[in-house]
């Protein structure tokens, strides 16, 4: 049971146009979404968050959106970098979890230069 | 501070012989974690340790066994490996309050093939 859901296994987005990034996810306990960032042949690296009391959270170039009616969440990107191709992973945490996260399967985005 | 280091970064096994992957993070963190990634399936969580002496079965503790004797190190034990355990293997570690929203900071990752 994917609890974490990232739908689509890739995206190409053309440099300096907008990349968005999609997550939903069933279990209504997850207080605390995630976003982060691979490289190949590297661990992933924390890219931004958002606590389910925010609807919005924007930190340069990235911000991230949640929808909790619909269990969605969302990346932005803009305006989209070569550097930014690579795997993004959602995750989210229960309240009272240990700080445990469930992962989404990722999304490979590749900026086209 | 060098993080969260991990060896060692690649290995060979053959079916039934075990080895221990061996995490260390000189962040001070009280909780430690065990990820294996798999194409298609994301990262998923192993076991995981809330503080020296602990530990928890995570999302698929099958086949593995951990052990945290010391705060700065976890280990990751494959007592009789699987061609199902061929994964590549990440550590993490955590405490409330570290970096800017209590996130995990990850290692660079085991790559391990088990013929």
């Amino acid at each position: 049971d994917q609890q974490v859901k990232q739908n689509s296994p890739s995206l190409s987005v053309q440099e300096g146009r907008i990349s968005i990034l999609n997550c939903d996810y069933t279990n209504s306990m997850f207080d605390y979404f995630l976003w982060y960032k691979k490289y190949p042949a590297e661990g992933p690296t924390f890219l931004i968050s958002i606590s389910s009391i925010k609807d919005k959270n924007e930190d340069g170039r990235f911000t991230v959106f949640l929808n909790k009616s619909a269990k969605h969440l969302s990346l932005h990107i803009v305006p989209s970098q070569p550097g930014d191709s690579a795997v993004y992973f959602c995750a989210a945490r229960e309240s009272f979890g240990n700080e445990k996260l469930t992962f989404g399967t990722g999304t490979r985005l590749t900026i086209i230069p | 501070n060098a993080g969260v280091t991990q060896t060692p970064k690649f290995r060979v096994l053959k079916t039934g012989q075990s080895m221990t992957l061996l995490c260390a993070q000189d962040m001070n963190h009280e909780y430690m974690y065990w990820y294996r990634q798999d194409p298609g399936m994301g990262l998923r969580l192993i076991h995981y340790s809330v503080g020296e002496g602990t530990t928890a079965k995570g999302e698929v503790p099958d086949g593995y066994n951990v052990s945290r004797l010391k705060k700065q190190n976890f280990l990751l034990g494959l007592e009789s490996a699987a061609p199902s355990q061929t994964s590549v293997y990440f550590c993490a570690s955590s405490s409330p309050g570290s970096g800017r929203y209590n996130e995990q900071f990850f290692g660079p990752g085991t790559r391990l093939t088990v013929l």
